[in-house]
């Protein structure tokens, strides 16, 4: 069955980085856009981030561009989100999820992993 | 950006009953680009409706999609104890994706 494993979260201190991690297995992952999606406590959902199947497009939310990068590795089936210069406001739960449409970046999320808090905070 | 808003925020209902969940568009959406998600507390959304109207793998059919353009509904035919939860629309006609504020389906 799909799955989809977040690690990587944690505190950190405002101005700081942190790199979450994404592991899939259960389906082909190279076919698919993959995605983070934040939401903070007793919060909304917020769309973060998407890579397309090969890494070759990327698009961020205007609340984490020029801070925050996506990446893959297509070897491994892994997805990365490297965050730099954290701010209070970036405190969520960052869910790691799949595209469902071969080759798209603009799509709904077939599925969802467990999710990873990350807690910016001095 | 396309902003979504759901009403009503809350719905107070009792099992058995039908539930009806609004989602509309500050502009049109193209194709019908919309997809409903389940959310119980501690735990990840999970997708129920895509293309506004097509029901995900497993999905019970209690559960229905419709709507085009700007307005969308999602109905729940007869309300199970396990269908108490949040519940988010989202868009993916053009970025950025955007979700709905959610609506709170909890017991009467």
């Amino acid at each position: 069955q799909v799955k989809l494993v977040e690690s990587g979260g944690g505190v950190v201190q405002p101005g700081r980085s942190l790199r979450l991690s994404c592991v899939a297995s259960g389906f082909t992952f190279t076919r698919y856009g993959m995605h983070w999606v934040r939401q903070a406590p007793g919060k909304g959902l917020e769309w973060v981030a998407v890579i397309s199947d090969y890494g070759i497009d990327k698009d961020y939310a205007d609340s984490v561009k020029g801070r925050f990068t996506i990446s893959r590795d297509n070897s491994k089936n892994t997805l990365d989100l490297q965050m730099n210069s954290l701010r209070p406001e970036d405190t969520a739960v960052y869910y790691c999820a799949s595209g469902a449409v071969f080759g798209a970046v603009k799509d709904y999320f077939d599925y969802w992993g467990q999710g990873t808090l990350v807690t910016v905070s001095s | 950006e396309i902003v979504l808003t759901q009403s009503p925020g809350t719905l107070s209902l009792s099992p058995g009953e039908r539930g009806t969940l609004s989602c509309r568009a500050s502009q049109r959406i193209s194709n019908s680009y919309l997809a409903w998600y389940q959310q119980q507390p501690g735990q990840a959304p999970r997708l129920l409706i895509y293309g506004a109207s097509s029901r995900a793998a497993g999905i019970p059919d209690r559960f229905s999609g419709s709507g085009s353009g700007t307005d969308f509904t999602l109905t729940i035919s007869r309300l199970e104890p396990e269908d108490f939860a949040v519940y988010w629309c989202q868009q993916y006609a053009s970025s950025p994706l955007t979700f709905g504020g959610g609506t709170k389906v909890e017991i009467k």
